[in-house]
């Protein structure tokens, strides 16, 4: 089955770096949506798009549907502790109840 | 509110063994979904509900079973559990239908079959 590409796979940044990651399609959506997922937890929507070209923010964390609607953004600034784990991306159209999800971004911080 | 919660958390299975999962949801959504993660491989989905009554396969659905039992509920089926099924298994809903895809996961049953 398909899969969206997430950039990158893993990134270690030091607390109160600015965070960038991205999801890529080789397909149109026109619903984007973001989620985190703690160790033995499971994913927690974080922010939810439905328009391209649309910036959507929640505390510290922003995303943004692409204006190609193959390709989604999500940025997150000043990082903290609680930040770490796998962001995943997932996208899917109108009329269809199921979600195509990415593979992941893992974010650790260095102490 | 609880969300959605599943049960057993964690379940050591011997191949050939049955089990099912269990998901309730307590938001009054109509769509549930059964997915399994893997390392490497991100969520892959099993079945899913779009309404009480109906079930339909996903990318992922040999060697599973699923049952609407009500709105409420949506049980996953293992009849001859293999180690290929080992895995982590999430449970999900949302409210379906138009503009409404979100969906909200359990905390996830951790299945090991040796």
């Amino acid at each position: 089955g398909q899969q969206l590409n997430q950039s990158p796979q893993s990134m270690f940044i030091q607390e109160g770096e600015d965070v960038s990651m991205n999801c890529t399609s080789s397909s149109i959506f026109n619903t984007w949506l973001w989620y985190k997922q703690d160790p033995g937890e499971g994913p927690v929507l974080l922010i939810a798009l439905y328009k391209a070209g649309e910036l959507t923010s929640n505390g510290r964390l922003t995303a943004q549907f692409g204006i190609t609607r193959k390709d989604s953004f999500l940025n997150i600034s000043a990082s903290i502790p609680s930040d770490v784990g796998i962001y995943f991306c997932a996208g899917t159209n109108f009329g269809n109840e199921k979600l195509t999800f990415g593979t992941g971004t893992r974010l650790t911080i260095i102490p | 509110n609880a969300g959605v919660t599943q049960t057993p958390k964690f379940q050591v299975l011997k191949t050939g063994q049955s089990m099912t999962l269990q998901c309730a949801q307590d938001m009054n959504h109509n769509s549930m979904y059964w997915y399994r993660q893997d390392p490497g491989m991100g969520l892959r989905l099993i079945y899913y509900s779009a309404s009480e009554g109906t079930t339909d396969k996903g990318e992922v659905p040999n060697g599973y079973n699923v049952s609407r039992l009500n709105k409420r509920e949506f049980s996953l089926r293992l009849e001859s559990a293999a180690p290929s099924q080992t895995s982590v298994y999430f449970c999900a809903s949302s409210a379906g239908g138009a503009g409404s895809y979100e969906q909200y996961f359990g905390p996830g049953t951790r299945l090991t079959v040796t």
